[in-house]
């Protein structure tokens, strides 16, 4: 699977439209962008997932560049239930499950 | 549908002991996958089972072991705990539809403590 390059950290006020960039320039044509995100010691959550299409649902928006080497995923209104730690995976939609995870983007949301 | 459930949420065990750890998936999905997270590993993967086979297993020792059941609910097994072992385990799981992709649902995870 291809790996991804994330920043550690991103701030956003509450309310306010929350971009997290992914960077996965070595992405296959095979490759879906996966997002999830973990907040402090549960389980990882589901957010959005996307081939070449932008993908919309009740959560998230994923902006996928034409290229395909970067995404940015969206949060339209961030709440401070937003922060958490997100994570964008690159993996194969195979008969096999791994995720590989990096380190993620840690988003603090401030009222 | 209920989500991923995972039993029991908290552990506390000595080095030397084992423990079993359990998941039960979302009904209908037949892939169980089991990861560690650490703070200094983060999240890894252990093991990957469908339909009562393990498929896929990630870099650990043979002191962490798995298996599925034929109703899909899985366990894990550490023999011989150590106190690096002590971290919170996540099992997911996914429908594995041919075509259609597998997106991984997460439980709340068990947090073992070795002492």
């Amino acid at each position: 699977d291809a790996k991804t390059t994330q920043p550690t950290s991103m701030d956003c006020a509450e309310g306010r439209a929350a971009n997290l960039p992914c960077n996965h320039s070595t992405i296959s044509g095979n490759e879906y962008v996966y997002w999830y995100r973990q907040i402090h010691s549960q389980g990882p959550q589901y957010i959005i997932h996307g081939l070449k299409n932008n993908e919309t649902n009740e959560m998230a928006s994923l902006i996928i560049t034409e290229d395909r080497k970067s995404s940015t995923l969206i949060l339209p209104h961030a709440t401070l239930r937003d922060t958490a730690v997100y994570y964008c995976i690159v993996r194969v939609q195979s008969g096999y499950s791994t995720l590989t995870f990096g380190k993620g983007t840690m988003l603090l949301v401030s009222p | 549908k209920a989500g991923v459930t995972q039993t029991p949420r908290y552990l506390i065990k000595t080095r030397g002991q084992q423990v079993t750890l359990s998941c039960s998936p979302i009904s209908g999905h037949r892939s169980v996958s089991w990861y560690q997270q650490t703070p200094g590993q983060g999240l890894q993967f252990l093991f990957e089972y469908f339909s009562e086979t393990q498929r896929n297993k990630g870099n650990f020792p043979g002191r962490f072991s798995g298996r599925q059941f034929s109703n899909s609910r899985s366990e894990m097994n550490v023999s011989t705990l150590e106190l690096g072992d002590s971290a919170l385990y996540l099992c997911a799981s996914s429908e594995l539809l041919a075509g259609l992709g597998d997106t991984q649902y997460f439980g709340p995870g068990t947090r073992l403590t070795v002492l």
